[in-house]
Order: C-alpha cells, then sequence, then structure tokens
C-alpha cells in the first residue's frame, strides 16, 4: 500500500527557508507509470494551492505564482522527494501535503500534511 | 490561471437528503476536472475524476457531472460520514493547477 509522509521543520524564521522532505513507501518513485511527486499547501482554515512537482526524469514544474521561491528535487535512492521554499513570510504559513498524482495530474494518494508556521 | 468558483461555501442537509455542489472554471477545462473530499483533520481524498469517473472504493452515491465550465457533484442520499469540505480540482491548464475554495457540507 501507498504511502507518504512528510517531514521537516514546523518552525521556521521570516526571510528564511522552509524544507519539507516526502519519504514514500509502498512504490517507488522512479518507476514511471507516469506517476509524478507533487507539493500542495493548505493555509490554516483556507483552501488547496499547488506548488509543484517532479517527474521520475527529474524534470520539474512549479506553480507561476510561486516559481522564483520553489525548488522541488528528488532522491530516488532514499525514495523520497523534497520542497525548498526561499525567503518565506508569515503567508508562507500552512499545512504542506506532498502527493502523488498519474499523468492526468488527478492527486489519488496523500501524506498527512505537516504544519509549518513562519514565525520570529 | 483559471480560476474555480465553488458554490455553496457551506450547506447544511439532514441524513438522505440530497446535496448538490457546483463548480465553475473561469475558462473551459473540458471534462478535465477532479472532486475531493477533506474531513476534518486529514488529507484531501479523490473521489471523482475526469468529471464523472467514481474513483475506486468511493460509494456510488456520489456522482459527478458537467463539461466546459460548469460541473456539480452530487451526494445522493447524505450520510454522517460524508460531513467534510469537497474541492474541485481542474487539471487542463498545466503548470497551474487550481482548486475551487471549497464547500463545508453539514448535517442539519
Amino acid at each position: 500500500q501507498l504511502q507518504l509522509q512528510e517531514a521537516g521543520s514546523g518552525l521556521v524564521k521570516p526571510s528564511q527557508t522552509l524544507s519539507l522532505t516526502c519519504t514514500v513507501s509502498g512504490a517507488s518513485i522512479n518507476s514511471g507509470g507516469g506517476f509524478s511527486w507533487h507539493w500542495i499547501r493548505q493555509p490554516p482554515g483556507k483552501g488547496l494551492e499547488w506548488i509543484g512537482h517532479v517527474w521520475p526524469s527529474g524534470s520539474t514544474y512549479y506553480n507561476p505564482s510561486l516559481k522564483s521561491r520553489v525548488t522541488i528535487s528528488g532522491d530516488w535512492s532514499k525514495n523520497q522527494f523534497s520542497l525548498s521554499l526561499i525567503s518565506v513570510t508569515a503567508a508562507d504559513t500552512a499545512l504542506y501535503y506532498c502527493a502523488r498524482s498519474n499523468l492526468d495530474y488527478y492527486f489519488d494518494s496523500w501524506g498527512q500534511g505537516r504544519l509549518v508556521t513562519v514565525s520570529s | 490561471d483559471i480560476q474555480m468558483t465553488q458554490s455553496p461555501s457551506s450547506v447544511s442537509a439532514s441524513v438522505g437528503d440530497r446535496v448538490t455542489i457546483t463548480c465553475r472554471a473561469s475558462q473551459p477545462v473540458s471534462r478535465w476536472l477532479a472532486w475531493y473530499q477533506q474531513k476534518p483533520g486529514k488529507a484531501p481524498k479523490l473521489l471523482i475524476f475526469g468529471a464523472s469517473t467514481l474513483q475506486s472504493g468511493v460509494p456510488p452515491r456520489f456522482s459527478g457531472s458537467g463539461s466546459g465550465t460548469d460541473f456539480t457533484l452530487t451526494i445522493s442520499g447524505l450520510q454522517p460520514e460524508d460531513v467534510a469540505t469537497y474541492y474541485c480540482q481542474q487539471a487542463n491548464s498545466f503548470p497551474a493547477l487550481t482548486f475551487g475554495g471549497g464547500t463545508k457540507v453539514e448535517i442539519k
């Protein structure tokens, strides 16, 4: 059974870098099959915002609104993928989810989420 | 970006009622639309994709319809376990995948 688990710092100071890792079990993230690996966030009490994703090939695509600050990468040897968001502000406080999509970009598996608070 | 607008923002209905949620896209997305259910404290769960295809394991009381800009999620016979917030998501415009603002469903 596929499982995704986020990990990383839950508190980040303004202007610093948010870093999260998603560990995948039950499937190899570079096995292909048309799956890609995503980060999505949800500010407290608000809706969902897609951040970006990485393909098994290493290709990445980002939400244009966050593109200048985001990097997503994969560590195939550890079956993990990671999110880095630089120059954070309070507006980046959110529950961060990692997720898998199929070729059609529907998210069929999600992690439980990691709350990241940006505060001094 | 394609904006997704859901209505209503919340709905309260009795057990057994039929509940309808609408999602409107700011430009056509063909049938590239999904619906998710998010229960309190949990991650979203994929219910429907391709506007009307039920994800494996989802009860048949859930159904989806629509194409282009207007879509509907229907719960035929609301159950207590359906209390959740429901989100639509368009998958037509990449790399700018976008979600609706959500509809909270409660039991009256």
